[in-house]
């Protein structure tokens, strides 16, 4: 079955202990990216990795780090989190061959919640 | 840079009636556009999209226009289920750049 998968699906945790969200993808897709969902303020981009090795600063990238050393793994690590990075985060990725970059198909969201 | 101005939620229907979202954008070029849905407690799925001018995409039902002239792309659907109630995104994509999205609408349809 064709998936994006993330762990953990929930996460508590406290101010500036390290943690990293894992994002996994089946479907051979060259794009990867993380998003943020917060009430009032929809998605916003946080980082997106085009390929192996290539990656670009979204809208919201304070804070955050990624990496692409795999083409199905993109991971999302937090080195010092704030109470202000509690939120629903998303994984999602797209590929050249199947219905375009535009369209992405997401994973099942991590909620995040820093003391 | 791009944006996505949806109406802001929640819309709040009761089964069987006609649903209108509207959704406006400001890019420059040819963006293609795109509806998102989130159901409850779920990550976001494709509704449907139009890559050019004048397209409409439609899928269970809904449908949307790719309207240049007055920069929109609103969702419709002629009669609505309880099955519905989601969350509604309209969102953009350039190439070379990542989806933006709008806000998103909450709907919720009563039986």
């Amino acid at each position: 079955e064709a998936q994006v998968t993330q762990n953990p699906r929930y996460l508590i945790t406290v101010t500036g202990k390290k943690l990293t969200v894992t994002c996994s993808q089946n479907m051979n897709h060259e794009y990867m990216s993380w998003y943020r969902q917060d009430p009032g303020l929809g998605l916003r981009q946080i980082y997106y990795s085009m390929n192996v090795e290539v990656t670009d600063k979204g809208d919201v990238p304070e804070g955050y780090k990624v990496s692409r050393k795999e083409k199905r793994n993109f991971p999302l690590i937090l080195e010092s989190p704030s109470p202000n990075q509690t939120s629903l985060y998303f994984c999602a990725s797209s590929g050249h061959r199947d219905r375009g970059p535009g369209t992405q198909y997401f994973g099942p969201g991590t909620r995040l919640l820093v003391l | 840079g791009d944006s996505v101005t949806q109406m802001e939620g929640p819309v709040t229907l009761s089964e069987e009636a006609f649903l209108t979202i509207n959704c406006t954008y400001t890019a420059t070029g040819y963006p293609s556009l795109f509806w998102y849905v989130q159901y409850p407690g779920e990550g976001l799925q494709l509704l449907l999209k139009a890559t050019k001018a004048d397209d409409k995409g439609s899928n269970k039902g809904f449908e949307a226009t790719y309207r240049k002239e007055t920069t929109s792309f609103h969702l419709e659907k002629g009669s609505v289920q309880v099955s519905d109630s989601a969350v509604y995104f309209c969102a953009l994509y350039h190439a070379g750049n990542m989806l933006t999205f709008g806000g998103g609408t909450r709907l919720m349809v009563k039986p």
